[in-house]
């Protein structure tokens, strides 16, 4: 079946700071999807990108669906960053998404 | 974004009795939607399908007769945990997409403990 990887699986950064968290999949995408799961529960979307860079404020994220990876960038973090970020994926032809095990980041002040 | 609510947030029952989750899109028709499982520090785990006015597709190793789903209109779709066990304490989040292959939006999901 589809597997969908993340890395890394924890990161703790300093406010200001800028990180890259990666996601690989295992097969043709469908739908890709970044999620920032916050401390109550709620997956907030970030980002729906099968392919290609979109931008929001000080996140990004990049799909190469032909090498099968996408990267979401967060510059200058702030502690309300904190939390797991989720990437999801569906191949291509199926809507269910699969997740990766996620990215817990940690800001500190 | 479009905004999907569930109901109830939190729910605490005996064991044996039935608990009923409410999953509803507010502001589009939601062709689709999903019910999903995360239990603690784990990802999320895609339980049943449902597309509106159909039967709802279980994944694999997930009991239809214990969790049953009724998608009932394009704004609602209901995940009744029958005869509920200890084992079934988690949180149970749904989406919905207005199908084919577009986005996912999560409701704020819904924490059941079960005694």
């Amino acid at each position: 079946g589809i597997q969908v990887e993340q890395s890394p699986p924890d990161l703790i950064l300093q406010e200001g700071a800028n990180s890259t968290l990666r996601c690989n999949f295992s097969d043709s995408v469908n739908n890709l999807q970044w999620f920032h799961q916050n401390p109550w529960g709620q997956l907030i979307n970030l980002f729906y990108i099968p392919s290609g860079t979109k931008q929001n404020g000080r996140l990004s994220a990049t799909t190469v669906a032909t090498e099968r990876y996408s990267l979401l960038y967060i510059s200058s973090s702030q502690t309300t960053d904190s939390g797991v970020y989720f990437c999801a994926h569906a191949q291509g032809g199926s809507e269910k998404l699969v997740f990766g095990k996620g990215t817990k980041l940690t800001v500190n002040p | 974004g479009a905004v999907v609510s569930q109901h109830p947030s939190w729910v605490i029952c005996k064991s044996g009795t039935s608990v009923k989750i409410e999953c509803r899109s507010l502001d589009f028709q939601a062709t689709t939607m999903f019910w999903y499982r995360q239990f603690p520090k784990q990802s999320l785990m895609l339980m049943a399908t449902s597309n509106e006015g159909s039967k709802a597709t279980y994944e694999q190793g997930v009991e239809k007769d214990k969790f049953l789903i009724n998608h009932a209109s394009l704004t609602l779709s209901t995940l009744t945990v029958t005869s509920a066990h200890p084992e079934d304490s988690s949180f149970y989040i749904c989406s919905a997409s207005s199908g084919g292959g577009n986005e996912q939006f999560f409701g704020p999901g819904t924490r059941l403990t079960v005694l």
